[in-house]
């Protein structure tokens, strides 16, 4: 079965330090990876994605992830963090249907973020 | 730029009534997804369409039903609701093999 783990329940960083949230994967066959971001009572917003091609995916806010094939992983990251990243985010793996149209997003159970002044 | 519209953003309604909650997908989109966060959980996949078929189905009670329609919004129908139905429902929609999903803002739904 196809799924991602997000092994950090919460990760703590000071504001200007850089950060790190955890995502690793379990597909067959080529894993097309994504990065959403929920604020309290707020959709999921895109952050980025990895399909094909370089390993390291720059996405919206600064944010990148770089995928790990050997790892089976593709950890977030950015360089310097900031309060206004605190939120929680979530890894997710594009799993495959009988009918590759419709395919949906199987998601990790998400890791909150917590950016102190 | 458009986005995902779902309708109603809140429902409030009673243990054994039945809910819709609707779906307009950005245009051009022929695919619309179906997912469930409870309080504190990852989404959950419950059904998606592509071209007004069912195209996969995840973890969706049988009190639970859906479609697309002819302009491609969808409507997810709930009857005899449970409190443990009580969540954020959202809707993703994206065009075949992009590989993006646009998310909705969600429909917060509670059962008393």
């Amino acid at each position: 079965a196809q799924s991602v783990a997000q092994p950090e329940d919460q990760v703590n960083v000071a504001e200007g330090n850089p950060l790190t949230v955890k995502c690793t994967y379990s597909v067959s066959g080529n894993p097309y990876l994504f990065w959403y971001v929920q604020y309290p009572n707020r959709g999921l917003q895109f952050l980025l994605k990895y399909i094909t091609g370089d390993n390291l995916v720059k996405g919206s806010y600064g944010f990148e992830a770089e995928f790990n094939k050997s790892q089976t992983s593709f950890h977030l990251k950015k360089p310097s963090a900031l309060v206004s990243d605190s939120a929680l985010y979530f890894c997710a793996v594009r799993v495959l249907a009988l009918n590759q149209a419709g395919t949906a997003l199987i998601f990790g159970k998400g890791t909150t973020l917590s950016v102190s002044s | 730029a458009a986005g995902v519209i779902q309708s109603p953003r809140h429902l409030i309604k009673e243990k054994r009534e039945t809910a819709t909650l609707k779906c307009y997908p950005i245009p051009r989109h022929d695919t619309v997804y179906w997912y469930q966060q409870g309080p504190g959980q990852d989404p959950q996949f419950l059904i998606s369409f592509y071209e007004k078929m069912q195209s996969d189905k995840g973890s969706i009670p049988d009190r639970f039903s859906a479609q697309q329609f002819s302009d491609y919004h969808s409507e997810l129908n709930m009857s005899s609701l449970e409190l443990g139905d009580s969540a954020l429902y959202f809707c993703a929609s994206s065009l075949p093999g992009n590989y993006g999903y646009t998310f909705g803002s969600g429909t917060r739904l509670t059962v008393v």
